[in-house]
């Protein structure tokens, strides 16, 4: 069974960063465009970032670019979402989804909540 | 940026009944459009995509329909499983963007 699998999430201070992960299981990452998507407590579902399968293009929202990177590791199965200065309103939980050929997120992990509170 | 506006914002229906979820695009968006259907608790699950096609895996009672700009989900008879909150999404162009949500609760 193909399946993702986030990491890293947990409570930070404001201004502070983290680093989540993707890995996956029955699947190879680098075969596949992954993005990270959010959602606020109670909230609908944000778009953070798209990164190419073999991690040379990647697109991001405009609202969070310079903040947030993502990339892919070395071993090509695991994607990260580096965050930086965080605030209180990137508190959410984080998916990690496959994307079917640039366009829809066919494959999502269970999340990983991030909570950013002094 | 491309808004997706959904409605209503609550649907609320008995087992068996059907459910129309209704998704408009601010400019159009040809027919990449999806419907991911998130149930309490769990990560979104992609059911349409394309405007009309279902993902793998999802039953016959959906269905996907329009094109431009205006979109929509239907489930033709309600199971007990079908009670969660509906999303659209876009892909025409960056950023991808999502609707605010449509929850289909019991009445």
């Amino acid at each position: 069974e193909e399946q993702l699998l986030e990491s890293g999430g947990g409570l930070v201070r404001p201004g502070g960063s983290l680093r989540l992960s993707c890995a996956g299981s029955g699947l190879t990452l680098s075969s596949f465009v992954m993005s990270w998507v959010r959602q606020a407590p109670g909230k609908g579902l944000e778009w953070i970032a798209t990164i190419s399968g073999a991690g040379g293009t990647a697109f991001y929202a405009d609202s969070l670019k310079g903040r947030f990177t993502i990339s892919r590791g070395s071993d090509g199965n695991i994607v990260f979402l580096q965050m930086n200065s965080l605030r209180a309103d990137d508190t959410a939980v984080y998916y990690c989804a496959r994307v079917q050929t640039w366009d829809y997120f066919n494959l999502w992990g269970q999340g990983t909540l991030v909570t950013v509170s002094s | 940026e491309i808004v997706l506006t959904q409605s209503p914002a609550t649907l609320s229906l008995s087992p068996g009944e059907r459910a129309t979820l209704s998704c408009r695009a601010s400019q159009s968006i040809s027919s990449k459009l999806a419907w991911y259907q998130q149930r309490p608790g769990q990560a979104p699950r992609l059911v349409i995509y394309d405007a009309s096609n279902r993902a793998t895996g999802i039953p016959a009672r959906f269905s996907g329909s329009g094109s431009e700009a205006d979109f929509t989900l239907t489930i033709s008879s309600l199971e007990p499983e079908d009670f969660a909150v509906y999303f659209c999404q876009q892909r025409l162009g960056w950023p991808l963007t999502f609707g605010g949500g449509t929850k289909v609760e019991i009445k």
